[in-house]
């Protein structure tokens, strides 16, 4: 079985500061793992994604975050926040590692970020 | 390009009421979910299916059922509304493996 935990369901920043949000995983199979973006009252939008390529992703809008295998940890960052950082973060891990895939998504429970003048 | 498209986007219903939530993609995508997002419990997958005419139970099944006749539509039926399915409801889909979904808007159901 899969699972996701982000660690700090509220995160509040200074504009300009850094960006550190968590997010631990637990997997039977290579995981496939994803970070989304939610705006108020829309749908999810994708952030970045690791599929066994290079450990450091980068994402969208100066996002990036590094799959650590021996702390099972894919931590998402930004080195100056920005005030349309402004939303909820989730983490997912995919079933797709181990071999047949559907592609199902596992999500944290989300880390709303907030970004302060 | 529309991507995915649900319909409606609000609903409230009456306890034992049923319903239908209809998603549509265009992008010719095989797999497609449907998942709720509760606050707190990020986004759990209710029910899913790897082509047309195929469905499957998620992590929360009970008391909803699906339909996908069509490639491009999956339908969510609640048969019995119960408050407990008060939620925000998500259609995904994909085209698997390592593939990223992409999501629709969103259903804003409150039953009362």
């Amino acid at each position: 079985a899969q699972s996701v935990t982000q660690l700090g369901s509220h995160v509040s920043v200074s504009e300009g500061a850094l960006v550190l949000l968590r997010c631990n995983y637990s997997s039977s199979v290579p995981p496939y793992l994803f970070w989304y973006v939610q705006y108020p009252n829309q749908g999810l939008q994708l952030l970045l994604k690791y599929t066994s390529a290079a450990t450091l992703v980068k994402g969208i809008n100066g996002f990036e975050a590094e799959f650590k295998k021996s702390e099972t940890s894919f931590h998402l960052t930004k080195p100056s926040a920005h005030m349309s950082d402004a939303a909820e973060y989730f983490c997912a891990v995919s079933d797709s590692g181990g071999g047949t895939s559907y592609g199902k998504l596992t999500f944290g429970q989300g880390t709303i970020l907030t970004v302060h003048p | 390009n529309a991507g995915v498209t649900q319909t409606p986007k609000f609903r409230v219903l009456k306890t034992g009421q049923s319903m239908t939530l209809l998603c549509a993609q265009d992008m010719n995508h095989e797999y497609m979910y449907w998942y709720r997002q509760d606050p707190g419990m990020g986004l759990r997958l209710i029910h899913y299916s790897v082509g047309e005419g195929t469905t499957a139970k998620g992590e929360v099944p009970d008391g909803y059922n699906v339909s996908r006749l069509k490639k491009q539509n999956f339908l969510l039926g609640l048969e019995s509304a119960a408050p407990s399915q008060t939620s925000v409801y998500f259609c995904a889909s994909s085209q698997g493996g390592r593939a990223e979904a992409f999501f629709g808007q969103g259903t804003r159901l409150t039953v009362v």
